[in-house]
């Protein structure tokens, strides 16, 4: 079946510095993947929709500069936290669209101290 | 896509049928019903989904009213890995290019 990989499942980092998290598709092309964010006991919100090899379209209240997506292929994307702060811990959470339908990663832990 | 209304919570015995009701009272025509399932730190994990038919899989079984306004999602014989927040959603399917749609869901307690 579709499967997702997702990496990394959890990530420590420090205000103020940069996070990429990883999305990619095994068994499957993607053109189109998803992002989500999940605060504790809240569920999940989109933040953005990434298409392969165009730019992403971001959900209104999230920062296109701030959370950087690249699409570049059909099995990647990629999602790069910039300049994080504390209010940025949060779930993270991609899902890929193809031929298989929708299948969800296991989901990026990021805690900024 | 259709709103869903669903019980923010329920408990269920171990080793008992969990049945996780689901209102889609403004459900269109082709859109169908999707089950997801969200254990604790995980990315959801697809359950079933259905048009109108009652529909069976290996995991859970999925029962849709006749007018298509409710469905109910049964799990015939819970256990403690079934705790989880499961999420009713409703939407066109084959539609890759439009996100899903989580409510809030119902978190389902499987008690020992």
């Amino acid at each position: 079946g579709a499967v997702v990989s997702q990496h990394p499942s959890w990530v420590i980092c420090k205000s103020g510095t940069s996070v990429k998290i990883e999305c990619r598709s095994l068994d499957f092309q993607a053109t189109t993947m998803f992002w989500y964010r999940q605060f504790p006991k809240q569920s999940l919100m989109l933040m953005a929709t990434s298409n392969e090899g165009s730019k992403a379209t971001y959900e209104q209240g999230v920062e296109k500069d701030k959370f950087l997506i690249n699409h570049a292929s059909l099995t990647l994307s990629t999602l790069t936290v910039t300049s994080a702060h504390p209010e940025d811990s949060s779930f993270y959470i991609c899902s890929a669209s193809g031929t298989y339908g929708y299948t969800f990663g296991s989901g990026t832990r990021l805690t900024v101290v | 896509d259709a709103k869903t209304t669903q019980p923010p919570s329920m408990d269920c015995a171990e080793g008992r049928a969990a049945n996780l009701p689901c209102n889609h009272s403004t459900i269109s025509g082709n859109e169908y019903v999707y089950w997801y399932r969200q254990i604790h730190s995980q990315g959801p994990q697809y359950i079933i989904h259905g048009l109108k038919n009652n529909e069976t899989n290996e995991m859970a079984s999925l029962i849709i009213t006749e007018d298509r306004k409710s469905s109910t999602l049964i799990l015939p014989h819970a256990t403690l890995r079934d705790t989880a927040v499961y999420y009713c959603i409703v939407r066109v399917r084959d539609n890759y290019g439009q996100n899903f749609v989580f409510g809030p869901g119902t978190r389902l307690s499987v008690l020992p």
